[in-house]
């Protein structure tokens, strides 16, 4: 298994764009969800998903969104770049939910000039 | 709103001593705790878990104790070695949290040979 796999890893992006984080899982796991990590803070959750079809808000939604099409990814959708998003970009999966081992990607550094 | 934080930013141990790393919660109504640990790079990796019913559970080298009394939690390494250089995690949910996880600070934790 390649477990969660995130691209790319590394993003610039202009004030204004848009772009999609890719985030995909092989363990057919139900529970799917995104963080963003800043200095001198801990993950923030963005949106998370229970399964296909099913997401939710976390802490700091606004500027994301996601939709979970099939249970392998979950894309995470920066609709209109801004300097607040330049962070590092993490997503994990577990089989059920958040009491199962959460496995996290290497992640994806968002740099937005 | 709710939050769980850290005692110490940083921490300084000898190969071989045992560590301690601290956390405070503040959710009374958390009862899943989780401590992750983080590599540079990488994303954050699972080490243990304890659920609220319990005040102490043992892994490999790991030992996490909770006091619900005073909403503490503690990540014990025995004979600590350089490979165990990382950020380590706190990170809770339960009550109205349920279906998210909220992460503390992080502790930095250098293990010097």
């Amino acid at each position: 298994n390649a477990g969660v796999t995130q691209t790319p890893k590394f993003q610039v992006l202009k004030t204004g764009q848009s772009m999609t984080l890719q985030c995909a899982q092989d363990m057919n796991h139900e529970y799917m969800s995104w963080y963003r990590q800043d200095p001198g803070m801990g993950l923030r959750l963005i949106h998370y998903s229970v399964g296909a079809g099913i997401t939710d808000q976390g802490e700091v939604p606004n500027g994301y969104n996601v939709s979970r099409s099939t249970t392998e990814d979950f894309p995470l959708r920066l609709l209109s770049a801004a300097p607040s998003q330049t962070s590092v970009y993490f997503c994990a999966s577990s089989y059920r939910g958040l009491r199962d081992t959460q496995y996290f990607g290497p992640g994806t550094r968002l740099t937005v000039l | 709103g709710e939050s769980v934080g850290l005692h110490l930013p940083t921490l300084s141990v000898q190969e071989g001593d045992n560590s301690i790393i601290n956390c405070a919660y503040s959710n009374s109504a958390s009862d899943y705790f989780i401590w992750y640990k983080q590599e540079s790079g990488k994303g954050p990796q699972f080490i243990i878990d304890i659920r609220s019913n319990m005040d102490k559970r043992q892994g490999q080298r790991v030992t996490v104790l909770l006091n619900k009394t005073v909403k503490h939690l503690s990540l014990q390494i025995a004979a600590t070695q350089p490979g165990d250089s990382a950020v380590y995690f706190c990170a809770e949910t339960g009550g109205t949290s349920y279906g998210k996880l909220t992460f503390g600070q992080g502790t930095i934790l250098t293990v010097h040979p």
